[in-house]
């Protein structure tokens, strides 16, 4: 699978867009873009995911470039509770192969 | 529905101990995985099962032993247990759907001290 790169902390202003960069340019014709986030000591939350096209769903949006090789989650009006560590993930979507949460990009919403 | 279910939520152990970390879930879910995370760090895969009767190691099995008599629960096993299996422990599950076989829900985990 893919490796991704992602900046180890960001910070944003509460009711403004964060935009998390994720770097993969090395990814596959056939490998997904996953996002998760881990809020304070819980389990990961799925997000959202997609192959090639821009995906939405109601808690982000999911740019993916042309080529392929780096994407932008976006959180439209990010609140305190977003403040998060957000993971990027690549990998195909073939069964029996797992998911491998790297270091993720620690966001902090700011007030 | 609950979800996935793990208990304990704490516990500590002394090194040579042994314990069982449950995990249950009620989704019907066919995929079930063990994950540890140490602190500042992401998560790595202990070991994962398909289905009952099936699992496979991960990227961190070395310590730990599974097995999955039932679709809803997947224990793990510490039988030694060391300074360095101190972490917290997370159990999740998904259900292999082409496309979001990824969509994995976790359950809250389990915080484990080896003294």
């Amino acid at each position: 699978d893919a490796k991704t790169t992602q900046p180890p902390s960001m910070d944003c202003a509460e009711g403004r867009a964060a935009n998390l960069p994720c770097n993969h340019s090395t990814i596959s014709g056939n490998e997904y873009v996953y996002w998760y986030r881990q809020i304070h000591s819980q389990g990961p939350q799925y997000i959202i995911h997609g192959l090639k096209n821009n995906e939405t769903n109601e808690m982000a949006s999911l740019i993916i470039t042309e080529d392929r090789k780096s994407s932008t989650l976006i959180l439209p009006h990010a609140t305190l509770r977003d403040t998060a560590v957000y993971y990027c993930i690549v990998r195909t979507d073939n069964a029996g192969n797992m998911l491998t949460f790297g270091g993720g990009t620690r966001l902090m919403v700011k007030p | 529905n609950a979800g996935v279910t793990q208990t304990p939520k704490f516990r500590i152990l002394k090194i040579g101990q042994s314990m069982t970390l449950q995990c249950t879930q009620d989704m019907n879910h066919n995929y079930m995985y063990w994950y540890r995370q140490d602190p500042g760090m992401g998560l790595k895969l202990i070991y994962y099962s398909v289905g009952a009767g099936i699992t496979d190691k991960g990227e961190v099995p070395n310590g730990y032993n599974v097995s999955r008599s039932t679709t809803e629960d997947f224990p793990l096993r510490l039988e030694l247990a060391a300074p360095s299996q101190t972490s917290v422990y997370f159990c999740a599950s998904s259900s292999p759907i082409t496309g979001v076989n990824e969509k994995l829900f976790f359950g809250s985990g389990t915080q484990l001290s080896v003294l």
